[in-house]
């Protein structure tokens, strides 16, 4: 299995444009998870979702962010407009919900955003 | 989920064993404690996890005091590429999850930075 695959690994874009990071899981994982990471505020979750629905997006900062996952292969990180402070490393996760895995996420390589 | 405590870094000279302490004094019975690394520039990485006994894998091992309301990583044979944050997590029982259907989700707190010297 190649593992949680994420793309694009570096985004470069200017404040207010839009940008989309996609994640796809671990095949047969049913929960997926963004995290975004910044110096200032560590390692924060931002949504998770189970079998493709939206459990708990508590974590995101603000409107401009939203994510989907239109099937269990794949899921997307939105951010419209896109601001400097939004800068960060985003990371996708998943894991699945058998007896044997706990707790225990895969994440991948991440994303890192910068917004001029 | 508890709170945890760790020291912000701590150094470890090639070969010795590390030894990463996590304090979670506000731990319930039925949380367990999870450690997981981020070596620089990558995603985090799964280590270890246990509820009250002490548990060996392939990479470590975790000692849980008789109280619950610490922990240690031990990292037997500390080699460079072991330098990493280490984020000690405290989780509820995933039964008791499925039950109450609350959310699956880590919470990470600022972890120590070991630095494994040569």
């Amino acid at each position: 299995d190649a593992g949680v695959i994420q793309s694009p690994r570096h985004e470069v874009t200017e404040m207010g444009q839009e940008v989309t990071l996609r994640c796809k899981p671990i095949s047969g994982h049913d929960y997926l998870f963004w995290y975004r990471q910044t110096m200032m505020r560590g390692l924060e979750l931002l949504i998770y979702f189970n079998n493709n629905v939206p459990i708990d997006d508590s974590g995101m900062p603000e409107d401009r962010f939203s994510a989907k996952m239109p099937n269990a292969s794949f899921s997307t990180l939105k951010i419209q407009p896109s601001e400097p402070r939004d800068s960060a490393v985003y990371f996708c996760a998943s894991r699945t919900a058998t007896e044997s895995s706990y707790n225990e996420q895969f994440f991948g390589p991440g994303t890192r955003l910068t917004v001029l | 989920d508890a709170k945890t405590t760790q020291p912000p870094s701590m150094d470890c000279a090639e070969g010795r064993a590390a030894n990463l302490p996590c304090n979670h004094s506000t731990i319930s019975g039925n949380e367990y404690v999870y450690w997981y690394r981020q070596i620089h520039s990558q995603g985090p990485q799964y280590i270890i996890h246990g509820l009250k006994n002490n548990e060996t894998n392939e990479m470590a091992s975790l000692i849980i005091t008789e109280d619950r309301k610490s922990s240690t990583l031990i990292l037997p044979h500390a080699t460079l590429r072991d330098t990493a944050v280490y984020y000690c997590i405290v989780r509820v029982d995933r039964l008791l999850i499925r039950q109450s259907g609350s959310a699956r989700q880590l919470t990470f707190g600022s972890g120590t930075q070991l630095t494994v010297l040569p």
